[in-house]
């Protein structure tokens, strides 16, 4: 079935430095993929998405290509703030459900420290 | 900007005690989900609902649990006798005139079962 693997975290990184959380994902037909950030006790924020093969998805910063050659949707920040310190998913629109149901990825936690 | 909304923020409850949750979709949306996140663990699907039916439903989604849209407004997820593993951060989410339209996520109910 489809699925999407994330890296594991706790990722920790320093003000300003270059983040990239790796995504990958399986799936038959041809999802739309997504990454959502979740703040310390809150929802779900869509940071960004990407509909077809070679879009980049683009928001504060951050960007994610989608790579069907790969089967990837790496997100990247060339210079991360503390602010951006959260919980990452990457996720996918199953086609093959009928309903889209979205299946997400593990999480990835940043940390960034001044 | 049009959101979904979710009541209460916070719900806590005892052991085989009844729930409702509830959500109110976005005003011209038909196609209605619930999720559900563990603490610390990734976001999963459990129901999805369409035309006053449920169209599609995991493994989670076992009998304890029912869905409903009594009026044009509200979307609700009863859980009939919780249980402690029941406790968990629910989304509702819903989406556009076609399953393929992105999803919109709530900001959940956090679900404490004692």
């Amino acid at each position: 079935g489809n699925s999407v693997t994330q890296m594991e975290g706790p990722v920790t990184l320093s003000e300003e430095a270059f983040l990239t959380i790796n995504c990958t994902y399986t799936a038959t037909g041809y999802p739309s993929l997504f990454w959502y950030v979740q703040y310390p006790g809150e929802g779900l924020q869509l940071l960004l998405k990407a509909t077809k093969a070679d879009d980049k998805g683009s928001n504060k910063g951050f960007e994610a290509t989608y790579r069907k050659e790969t089967t990837s949707f790496h997100l990247e920040k060339g210079s991360v703030q503390v602010s951006d310190s959260a919980v990452y998913f990457c996720a996918l629109s199953d086609t093959t459900s009928g309903t889209y149901k979205y299946i997400f990825g593990t999480g990835t936690r940043l940390k960034v420290l001044a | 900007e049009p959101e979904v909304t979710q009541t209460p923020s916070h719900q806590v409850t005892q052991m085989g005690q009844e729930v409702i949750l509830r959500c109110v979709p976005i005003s011209n949306h038909l196609y209605f989900y619930w999720y559900r996140q563990i603490l610390g663990q990734k976001v999963e699907f459990l129901v999805s609902f369409y035309n006053n039916e449920i169209s599609e439903k995991s493994e989670i989604f076992d009998d304890q649990f029912s869905v409903e849209r009594p009026d044009g407004s509200n979307f609700t997820l009863k859980i009939r006798s919780t249980k402690l593993e029941d406790s968990a951060m629910y989304f509702c989410a819903s989406s556009g005139d076609s399953y393929s339209y992105e999803q919109y996520f709530g900001p959940g109910t956090r679900l404490t079962v004692t």
